[in-house]
């Protein structure tokens, strides 16, 4: 069983709709990123957690670090989200990160 | 803005080449990291760096060596390049500790190998 588990593997979606990706992960923790990756491949760093909640425009991540999960709601939907997004944690007294397989999510007009 | 460039989107080698892929940072960041990431699997972490001249095995280092002689250059290297080493590597660089940052990651190489 993978440490890093994200739900589900693919999402569609119209424009506006609100928008729920899960992470759960089965080891100790410090931190949790959520990630974002265009078509082309570059990465980039939406979010890091280590308790509650933050937001960035429409971006919304939460952690409940008892249950051991997190997620990632993108409020009012559009086609440029369409992305892979990526949760990893940052296990305890290391500074190494473990992935999820990500969630691919395609939002049409 | 701070950055992490690797030196090429696109690299097709033939089996049997050295390959050397290169990433620079530009943030003064301790920790630097080397990753392949194949369809379904995510990314899986080949080697680490948290010092010049210091370097850890990830998950899968089999085929891969690494250097990092300056703190800004961490260039991963495959010996003898194989065609299940085609792939999106991604590297990435942190602070390290109490300090630890976000990642920020390079753009991606895809290397093919044919």
């Amino acid at each position: 069983k993978n440490e890093v588990e994200q739900s589900p593997q693919n999402l569609t979606a119209q424009e506006g709709e609100f928008i729920t990706i899960n992470c759960s992960y089965s080891v100790g923790i410090s931190a949790l990123h959520w990630l974002q990756q265009h078509p082309g491949g570059g990465i980039v760093s939406l979010f890091m957690l280590s308790s509650g909640k933050k937001k960035h425009g429409r971006l919304i991540a939460t952690i409940n670090i008892q249950e051991k999960h997190s997620s990632l709601h993108i409020t009012a939907s559009h086609p440029r989200d369409s992305a892979v997004y990526i949760c990893a944690v940052r296990r305890y007294n290391t500074d190494k990160l473990i992935f999820g397989t990500g969630t691919r999510l395609q939002v049409f007009p | 803005d701070v950055k992490v460039t690797q030196s090429s989107r696109y690299l097709v080698k033939r089996t049997g080449e050295k390959v050397f892929l290169e990433c620079v940072q530009d943030m003064d960041h301790e920790n630097m990291f080397w990753y392949r990431q194949d369809p379904g699997l995510g990314l899986r972490l080949i080697y680490f760096s948290y010092d010049v001249k210091m370097k850890e095995k990830g998950d899968i280092p089999e085929g891969y060596s690494v250097s990092r002689e300056k703190k800004e250059r961490f260039s991963l290297i495959l010996e003898s390049a194989s065609t299940n080493q085609t792939s999106m590597y991604l590297c990435a660089s942190s602070s390290p500790g109490v300090v630890y940052t976000e990642a920020f990651f390079g753009q991606g190489t895809r290397l093919t190998v044919v």
